[in-house]
């Protein structure tokens, strides 16, 4: 079946550091990938995607790239700011079914 | 575009007692619906898939009794939490697929839910 494992958090970190939010995932067939971003008290809103291997999804100064050979989907943003602080998922999409499945969610708060 | 919305966004009821949630898709028709519910602090976890004008496909371990789906249109889905407990307390997220070849789902604002 398909899963998705990203780093476990919280992660704390200070206006203006790097952030990188590592994420793999298991797959039968050909997903298409997603970062969502809930913000507190809200629901989800999609990031970024990418739908094929190499794909670069970015958004808000937010990237990730689809990367075949090693099955992941790291998130990375060069320079956070206090707006940044939410709780960030991982998803994989099939495409026979359309399922999205999710990974655990990172909790990241940044500090002015 | 591509909005979903959901009503209402905080709701607080009795033990017993029967709750709806709608959710809409306001500017695009969707064929398909999907339920989830999130737990605090938690990811979500996919309820039920609906598609219009058929019965919801609930995933393993849903009481289909107790969480009842209607898809009566292409632009609304109803999810009513039948005689509610307080374990039924949760926040629940709807989320709308337009259909043919597209894979984006968008998501509604979320519901929370409260059985006193």
């Amino acid at each position: 079946g398909n899963s998705v494992t990203q780093m476990e958090g919280p992660v704390t970190l200070s206006e203006e550091a790097f952030l990188t939010i590592n994420c793999t995932y298991t797959a039968t067939g050909y997903p298409s990938l997603f970062w969502y971003v809930q913000y507190p008290g809200e629901g989800l809103q999609l990031l970024l995607k990418a739908t094929k291997a190499d794909d670069k999804g970015s958004n808000k100064g937010f990237e990730a790239t689809y990367r075949k050979e090693t099955t992941s989907f790291h998130l990375e943003k060069g320079s956070v700011q206090v707006s940044d602080s939410a709780v960030y998922f991982c998803a994989l999409s099939d495409r026979n079914d359309y399922k999205l499945s999710f990974g655990a969610g990172t909790t990241v708060t940044v500090r002015a | 575009g591509a909005v979903v919305s959901q009503h209402p966004s905080r709701v607080i009821c009795k033990s017993g007692t029967s709750v709806k949630i709608e959710c809409r898709s306001l500017d695009f028709q969707a064929t398909t619906m999907f339920w989830y519910r999130q737990f605090p602090k938690q990811s979500l976890m996919l309820m039920a898939t609906s598609n219009e004008g058929s019965k919801a496909t609930y995933e393993q371990g849903v009481e289909k009794d107790k969480f009842l789906i209607n898809h009566a249109s292409l632009t609304l889905s109803t999810l009513t939490v039948t005689s509610a407990h307080p374990e039924d307390s949760s926040f629940y997220i709807c989320s709308a697929r337009a259909g043919g070849f597209s894979y984006e789902q968008y998501f509604g604002p979320g519901t929370r839910l409260t059985v006193t």
